[in-house]
């Protein structure tokens, strides 16, 4: 089945200890994408690549690194979070940049106490 | 930089024809989504227009006018489970990337 998969789907953790959302998609997709979704904000993107090794900064990348060693996978790496990142994360994955539809993982509710 | 409005909320009841608009302001316009998102979940494609005109799949139908920033989405014949939220993407092209950017969303809520 096609998929984007996250993990965990579901975390809840302390300022400053460093933790990374995985996001996998068997899809052979090039492009993939993280997103933060804020009640009264939406979808902001925070980093996306356009193949491996190719990566740039969305429009909220502060406090965000995010890596593409593989192509299936592109994880978003917390080095020191903080309460204002906790939010419901999103990844993406389209087959090329100009690929009508985005396919969306399951989300992470993440939470920084 | 990219300006996108939606409604925030809005209410329609079962088998009626319902219409959410969105209007934007881009930079290197490169086409425009609608996608559904159920409550907890994640969002899902529902359509895609790049040229003006109306695209119609099913229940749904989808309108872009370029020249006004416009475009609505169209659902007829409501069914409960259309309940969620619609969000409006505008693609633009930066430094030759693609670049989404999203509405705060469209609440709709369908009554029996």
């Amino acid at each position: 089945e096609a998929q984007v998969t996250q993990n965990p789907r579901y975390l809840i953790t302390v300022t400053g200890k460093k933790l990374t959302v995985t996001c996998s998609q068997n899809m052979n997709h090039e492009y993939m994408s993280w997103y933060r979704q804020d009640p009264g904000l939406g979808l902001r993107q925070i980093y996306y690549s356009m193949n491996v090794e190719v990566t740039d900064k969305g429009d909220v990348p502060e406090g965000y690194k995010v890596s593409r060693k593989e192509k299936r996978n592109f994880p978003l790496i917390l080095e020191s979070p903080s309460p204002n990142q906790t939010s419901l994360y999103f990844c993406a994955s389209s087959l090329s940049r100009r690929t009508d539809t985005q396919y969306f993982g399951p989300g992470t509710r993440l939470t920084v106490l | 930089g990219q300006n996108i409005d939606q409604p925030t909320e809005m209410t329609a009841t079962e088998g009626a024809i319902v219409q959410i608009n969105c209007t934007y302001q881009t930079s290197g316009f490169n086409g425009l989504f609608w996608y559904q998102q159920h409550a907890g979940e994640a969002p899902t494609f529902l359509s895609y227009n790049v040229l003006d005109g109306l695209e119609e799949k099913g229940r749904f139908s989808s309108f872009l006018s370029r020249s006004k920033g416009y475009s609505y989405l169209l659902l007829k014949e409501l069914q409960m489970k259309d309940s969620a939220s619609y969000l409006c993407a505008v693609r633009a092209v930066n430094t030759g990337f693609q670049k989404l950017v999203f509405g705060t969303g469209t609440r709709l809520l369908v009554s029996p």
